[in-house]
C-alpha cells in the first residue's frame, strides 16, 4: 500500500519564477492538505482540498494556489517566487476533512529560491 | 485563539530509558484532536499517536503513549524504552472543529547510547 508521494524531491528556482509541486494521496484517502515548513519551525497550513474544492485556507497570499484532480491527487502552485518561499513543502492526506481524521504526510519537496 | 506550545527545544535521553515530551494547548472549543508526529532528518512527518478531546482513556501505540490531562490542557508524549532511532524532531499538533491543523515549534530528541 503506497503512502503519500510527492514530486519533485528537490527544486531550485529563481525569484519571480513559478513552481508546481505534486502530491498523490495514500490509497483510500480523498482529502489533501498542504503545509510550508521553514527551517527550524513547525509546519504552517497553506490550504486543504476535498471534493476538488479548496475547503480551508491558512494565512498565505493568493500567489499560493492549488488544485485537486478527480483521482484525489493535488498540485500546489506558487507564482512570483520570493526568497522567503524557500522551505520544505509537505503534503498530507486523510480519509476525510474532519478533526478526527489523521493526516499522513509525504516526504516533502524542498524548494530553494535564489 | 488556538495555540500549541512545546517549551522544550531539545531533550536528551539515555538509550532504553523513558522520556516525556511536553505539549500544552489552548482552545475554547470542546471538540478537538491532538496529534504527535516524528520528523527525522530526512524531513518526512511520521504520525505517531492521536487523542480526541472526548476520549476517556489515554491513547497508546506501542512504545508511545499520550498523557492527556484535559483540565490542564496538556498532551505530553511518553516514549518508553528509547532507541537510537528515536532521535528526531517531535511535533505536537491540534485540529479544532475541522479547522486547519496547528503545530508546535517542536522538540529535538537525542537518544544517547
Amino acid at each position: 500500500d503506497a503512502g503519500v508521494t510527492q514530486s519533485p524531491t528537490h527544486l531550485i528556482k529563481t525569484r519571480g519564477q513559478q513552481v508546481t509541486l505534486r502530491c498523490s494521496p495514500k490509497s483510500g484517502h480523498d482529502t489533501v492538505s498542504w503545509y510550508q515548513q521553514a527551517l527550524g519551525q513547525g509546519p504552517q497550513f497553506i490550504f486543504q482540498y476535498y471534493e476538488e474544492e479548496e475547503r480551508q485556507r491558512g494565512n498565505f497570499p493568493d500567489r499560493f494556489s492549488g488544485h485537486q484532480f478527480p483521482n484525489y491527487s493535488s498540485e500546489l502552485n506558487v507564482n512570483a517566487l520570493l526568497l522567503g518561499d524557500s522551505a520544505l513543502y509537505l503534503c498530507a492526506s486523510s480519509r476525510g476533512p474532519t478533526s478526527t481524521d489523521t493526516q499522513y504526510f509525504g516526504p516533502g519537496t524542498r524548494l530553494t529560491v535564489l | 485563539a488556538q495555540k500549541i506550545t512545546q517549551t522544550q527545544p531539545g531533550m536528551f535521553v539515555q538509550e532504553k530509558e523513558a522520556v516525556t515530551l511536553d505539549c500544552t494547548y489552548d482552545t475554547s472549543d470542546p471538540s478537538y484532536g491532538l496529534f504527535w508526529y516524528k520528523q527525522p532528518s530526512s524531513g518526512e512527518m511520521i504520525f505517531l499517536i492521536y487523542q480526541g478531546s472526548y476520549d476517556q482513556q489515554n491513547a497508546t501505540e506501542g512504545r508511545y503513549s499520550l498523557n492527556f490531562q484535559k483540565a490542564r490542557k496538556s498532551a505530553n508524549l511518553v516514549i518508553s524504552a528509547s532507541q537510537l532511532g528515536d532521535s528526531a524532531m517531535y511535533f505536537c499538533a491540534m485540529r479544532v472543529n475541522n479547522n486547519d491543523m496547528r503545530f508546535g515549534a517542536g522538540t529535538r530528541l537525542t537518544v544517547k547510547p
